[in-house]
């Protein structure tokens, strides 16, 4: 079955720096890739997403990168903000459900 | 958190206590979930459902039971089978079946026991 691993488990930044989250899975077939930000006490949220048929997708300071030969896709948030800061998840699909990774708690110092 | 919304915002539970955790969505959406969020592990699927009437147990099913009698409704039941309820509840909801379409999720139930 699908198994997605995602690291590190957190990660400190200074404002302005970039930032890079990593996911890897198991299951070729997976073919979608949505990334969530989840902040305090609240619900995730969507903020970007990426089908097998593109390498990368971009969002104005977000962009995610799809590699199926590894197995792996990477969240990449440059010019951070302080409002950055949060817990990030990724998931895979597996046939009708989505697999999430662990997540990252991100912290943007100003 | 869209059009999802999720009561109540804390819940406790006695020992040997069902308790029933509502879900309504006015996003018109078929497809509707359950996770639990445990820390440091991420959400993990209870029950889904594609369509009114029908639902599926998922990875961790076991101590919950769910309804879909309307499509705008998935309450999630935690019966006194599940040992380990206390956890951050999650509802999320998406326009079709397959997994692969957003999930859009609500502000979340935190159980406790009491």
């Amino acid at each position: 079955g699908e198994n997605v691993e995602q690291h590190p488990s957190t990660l400190s930044v200074q404002e302005g720096d970039s930032a890079v989250i990593k996911c890897t899975y198991s299951d070729s077939a997976s073919n979608y890739f949505p990334w969530y930000k989840q902040e305090l006490g609240k619900g995730p949220q969507l903020i970007i997403d990426i089908r097998s048929n593109v390498g990368e997708k971009k969002d104005q300071r977000i962009a995610v990168t799809l590699n199926k030969t590894a197995k792996h896709f990477s969240l990449h948030i440059t010019e951070t903000q302080p409002e950055d800061s949060a817990v990030y998840f990724c998931a895979a699909v597996k046939i009708d459900k989505l697999i999430f990774g662990t997540g990252t708690r991100l912290q943007v110092f100003p | 958190d869209g059009g999802i919304t999720q009561s109540p915002k804390y819940l406790f539970r006695k020992e040997g206590q069902n308790v029933t955790l509502s879900c309504e969505q006015n996003l018109n959406h078929d497809a509707m979930y359950w996770y639990r969020q445990d820390p440091g592990q991420g959400l993990r699927l209870i029950y889904y459902s594609q369509i009114v009437n029908d639902f599926q147990k998922g990875d961790i099913a076991e101590g919950y039971s769910v309804s879909r009698e309307k499509k705008e409704s998935f309450p999630l039941t935690v019966t006194s089978a599940q040992k380990n309820p206390t956890a951050f509840y999650l509802c999320a909801s998406s326009t079709g079946q397959g997994g692969q379409e957003t999930q859009y999720f609500g502000p979340g139930t935190r159980l406790l026991v009491l």
